[in-house]
């Protein structure tokens, strides 16, 4: 099953140290989003990505948070300095094109902060 | 912007009940609509999606969904619910290329 692969699917870090969340689409999609799901919370949109570009980040917080989506390789978000409150799951989707198609979910990673 | 709303959070239902799960968003323009489902612990999986054409959708697992563009509504519903169907549900619009979620409808169906 070549879905949507996220790693890792747990991840833990200290208040301070940085975070990166890698996300491998289904093979053949080049449209890559990042949600984060906040417990007791629906998914919100952060960022979208084609390949090395950044389409729309208007969900992403301005500080700390990065994305990128390489012409090689996965894409990464990336947290600096992580925060209790970074504590969440993001979950990674692709899709064929940017139109009205569907997306895959991956796993998720939820990331614990302590 | 667009904003999706799914007014119930919880929902339970003893086996064979009837469903309905409410979405609501509110752009009225050309939008695509899906609804999909999260089991405990395992990634979105989509259980059906609108474009255009007939307003009623069939899904995957006997679910089905009616699009009423007058009431800007996308509610999806199953006539007689299982124990497996026990997930969390979400209502997506995707307009102007971006999509946006509903908060999410827990269903827990009682043995």
């Amino acid at each position: 099953n070549a879905g949507v692969m996220q790693n890792p699917r747990h991840l833990v870090r200290r208040r301070g140290q940085e975070a990166r969340l890698r996300c491998s689409p289904v093979k053949g999609h080049s449209h890559v989003y990042w949600y984060r799901q906040l417990p007791e919370e629906g998914l919100k949109f952060m960022v979208y990505l084609q390949k090395e570009n950044i389409i729309d980040e208007s969900g992403m917080p301005k500080e700390r948070f990065s994305a990128e989506f390489p012409k090689e390789g996965p894409s990464i978000l990336r947290i600096q300095q992580v925060v209790r409150g970074d504590s969440a799951a993001y979950f990674c989707a692709s899709s064929a094109d940017s139109s009205n198609q569907p997306q895959h979910f991956g796993d998720g990673t939820r990331l614990s902060i302590l | 912007a667009q904003s999706v709303s799914q007014h119930n959070h919880h929902v339970i239902l003893s086996e064979a009940a009837s469903l309905e799960l409410g979405c609501n968003y509110s752009y009225g323009g050309t939008v695509n609509l899906f609804w999909y489902v999260q089991y405990p612990g395992q990634h979105l999986q989509l259980l059906l999606k609108y474009f255009s054409g007939d307003p009623l959708v069939k899904g995957i697992k006997g679910f089905e969904a009616e699009f009423i563009k007058s009431k800007f509504s996308f509610n999806l519903r199953k006539p007689s619910v299982q124990w497996s169907d026990t997930a969390e549900y979400f209502c997506a619009v995707n307009s102007f290329n971006k999509f946006y979620f509903g908060s999410g409808t827990k269903l827990n169906v009682k043995p």
